[in-house]
């Protein structure tokens, strides 16, 4: 079955950087985009970038724009997530989510937290 | 930058009862429609896309509906397991992105 596993969450200073992985397993991952969508806590739900299967394509939210970048390795079947310059309101779960209907979010992984604070 | 707006913000019913849940987009002309389930602690759930396909392994009891900029998903019949929060998303192409609505609250009576 599907399964998607977050990881590199933590607690991280403002300004500062970290890098979420996602390792997928169950299905082709490198036949489809991959996503991530973060939850700040007792809030909804924040697309925050997408890749197409193959790396060629990536886009992004606005409020991450410019600090955030997607990569994927298709030979480790593993979705990351840099993000620099870290601020409050980037505090969320994040959550990665696959593609196999275009345009949706298909499987989710559990989710990982980060906590921007000083 | 689509908009989607959710309504009611929480929605009270006992199991059994029929549930409605509204989503309005500020845009119309988009085909792609998708609603989710989150039950407390746990990731979303895709339930329906493209407006009224039940994804896979979702009971018969969830459909969706609509067209243009108004979307209602439709729960016909509660189990306990129902009460969660639901939240519909769409696709742009132009700017590319994805955008949810705030969420509904389904709540035990």
């Amino acid at each position: 079955q599907v399964k998607l596993v977050e990881s590199g969450g933590g607690v991280v200073q403002p300004g500062r950087s970290l890098r979420l992985s996602c390792v997928a397993s169950g299905f082709s991952f490198s036949s489809y985009g991959m996503h991530w969508v973060r939850q700040a806590p007792g809030k909804g739900l924040e697309w925050v970038a997408t890749i197409w299967f193959d790396g060629s394509n990536k886009d992004y939210a606005d409020s991450v724009k410019g600090r955030f970048s997607i990569s994927r390795d298709n030979s480790k079947n593993t979705l990351y997530l840099e993000m620099d310059s870290l601020r409050g309101d980037d505090t969320a779960v994040y959550y990665c989510a696959n593609d196999m209907e275009p345009g949706y979010f298909d499987y989710w992984g559990q989710g990982t937290l980060v906590t921007v604070s000083s | 930058e689509i908009v989607l707006t959710q309504s009611p913000a929480t929605l009270s019913l006992s199991p059994g009862e029929r549930a409605t849940l509204s989503c309005r987009a500020s845009q119309s002309g988009n085909s792609y429609l998708a609603w989710y389930q989150q039950r407390p602690g746990q990731a979303p759930r895709l339930l329906i896309s493209d407006v009224s396909n039940r994804a896979t392994g979702i009971p018969a009891r969830f459909s969706g509906s609509g067209s243009g900029t108004d979307f209602t998903l439709t729960i016909s019949s509660l189990e306990p397991e129902d009460f969660a929060v639901y939240y519909c998303q769409q696709r742009s192409t132009w700017p590319p992105g994805y955008t949810f609505g705030q969420g509904t609250k389904l709540e035990i009576k």
